[in-house]
């Protein structure tokens, strides 16, 4: 079955300092893996994606993301963090091949990033 | 860029009364929609999937008879929390694949919270 895990229930960063969400996976099959933000009391906003093709991913607001087959592996990662990237990172794997389209979502973490 | 509109944003109703709530896709079709559920501070659950035209898909241990699902058009679809009680108070959030989008990208709407009073 697939499965995604965000080991950090929070991430603290001060601002202008690079940052991680981390997250690993389990799927069988090719991966599609995704990073979405949701801010307080709103829907998810759509970050990026891995389909296939290059490790790293680069998404809306300077965010990237880098596959990694062999440590199953999708980390979010930004070079200078903004106060207002501060908001709840979902990490999500797409299900089965018969389910498509249907996400799967990890627990998500709590970005907070001081100035 | 493609847009999904949920209404209400927000909701308040009293027990056993029955609530609906829209997404609808603004500027593309969409022939199958999703409807999640989140507990405050938690992950977002999968409830089922709309399928336009037909039945919904419902995810193990969610109630068919409690959550209607109604997708009449390509860019409609409610979800109707019938009889509700306290416990279903919660953020429901949509979603809705852009088939004609940048490689099949998913939107999801802002999310209606509802309260059970």
């Amino acid at each position: 079955a697939q499965s995604v895990a965000q080991p950090e229930d929070q991430v603290n960063v001060a601002e202008g300092n690079p940052l991680t969400v981390k997250c690993t996976y389990s799927v069988s099959g090719n991966p599609y893996l995704f990073w979405y933000v949701q801010y307080p009391n709103r829907g998810l906003q759509f970050l990026l994606k891995y389909i296939t093709g290059d490790n790293l991913v680069k998404g809306s607001y300077g965010f990237e993301a880098e596959f990694n087959k062999s440590q199953t592996s999708f980390h979010l990662k930004k070079p200078s963090a903004l106060v207002s990237d501060s908001a709840l990172y979902f990490c999500a794997v797409r299900g089965s091949p018969g389910g498509y389209n249907k996400l799967i979502f990890g627990a998500g973490t709590r970005l907070a990033v001081h100035p | 860029g493609a847009v999904v509109s949920q209404h209400p944003s927000r909701v308040i109703c009293k027990s056993g009364t029955s609530v609906k709530i829209e997404c609808r896709s603004l500027d593309f079709q969409a022939t199958t929609m999703f409807w999640y559920r989140q507990f405050p501070k938690q992950s977002l659950m999968l409830m089922a999937t709309s399928n336009e035209g037909s039945k919904a898909t419902y995810e193990q241990g969610v109630e068919k008879d409690k959550f209607l699902i109604n997708h009449a058009s390509l860019t409609l679809s409610t979800l109707t929390v019938t009889s509700a009680h306290p416990e279903d108070s919660s953020f429901y959030i949509c979603s809705a694949r852009d088939l004609g989008g940048p490689q099949n990208t998913i939107y999801f709407g802002e999310g209606s919270w509802l309260t059970v009073v």
